[in-house]
């Protein structure tokens, strides 16, 4: 079946123009995480959505960012007046509630530049 | 601190050698550890997971989990060509619900060379 797809796989901008990135999660997946990766560091965790419930938006580094989910599918990161820190790769990754191995999913990654 | 440390320098080896990678981690209530695989420009794939202390073997691949002195390392046998890409260790608290994000390590690029 089909995987985690994200879009656009690529987005250049700049600075302080708005950017909206997509994920669409595998068909069943309740809960669905977002994270950053920066070139040179680890996975940053940023946002979990889990099926109607409220998000934990403890990992999002500031109020520029925010996200949304439509029940249990597509969710998409909003990113306003980007910065040219907020470069980076975004992955998105989905994984079945209830899963005590909690195996997530990733999406191949939207690499955002901001110019 | 941060919560989980990989030294993320490259590690170069010649094809048939073994490679071996580890991560040190803080938090002792972390009980589910996993290492993923990520080629260029793709996402993370899970590669191994182990829950609490001991040892797992997958073909090539073993993992070991020593929750005593908070270390993970993952070993490859055999190394082929096919093995280069970036490894990640994770971690996780686990549980059946719940926000159960993972926390990364920097990450580790290794190139087998033929």
């Amino acid at each position: 079946g089909a995987g985690v797809s994200q879009s656009p796989s690529n987005k250049v901008t700049e600075k302080g123009k708005d950017v909206e990135l997509r994920c669409d999660p595998i068909s069943g997946h309740t809960a669905l995480y977002w994270y950053r990766q920066r070139l040179g560091q680890g996975l940053e965790f940023l946002i979990y959505f889990q099926g109607n419930s409220a998000p934990d938006k403890s990992g999002l580094p500031s109020d520029r960012f925010s996200a949304e989910r439509t029940g249990e599918s597509v969710s998409t990161l909003t990113i306003q007046r980007t910065q040219q820190e907020d470069s980076a790769v975004y992955l998105c990754a989905s994984s079945l509630s209830g899963d005590l191995r909690n195996e997530q999913f990733f999406g191949p990654g939207t690499r955002l530049t901001v110019l | 601190q941060k919560e989980v440390e990989q030294d993320p320098g490259p590690l170069s080896v010649p094809e048939g050698a073994i490679v071996s990678l580890n991560c040190t981690y803080s938090n002792s209530a972390f009980q589910y550890f996993m290492w993923y695989r990520q080629y260029s420009r793709k996402g993370p794939e899970l590669l191994m997971y182990t829950y609490s202390s001991g040892n797992k073997e997958d073909g090539r691949f073993t993992a070991q989990v020593d929750k005593s002195s908070k270390y993970i390392s993952l070993f490859i046998r055999d190394s082929q060509p096919s093995d280069s890409a970036t490894y990640l260790c994770a971690m996780s608290l686990g549980g059946f619900y719940g926000n159960n994000r993972l926390a990364f390590g920097k990450g580790n690029q290794v190139v087998v060379i033929p």
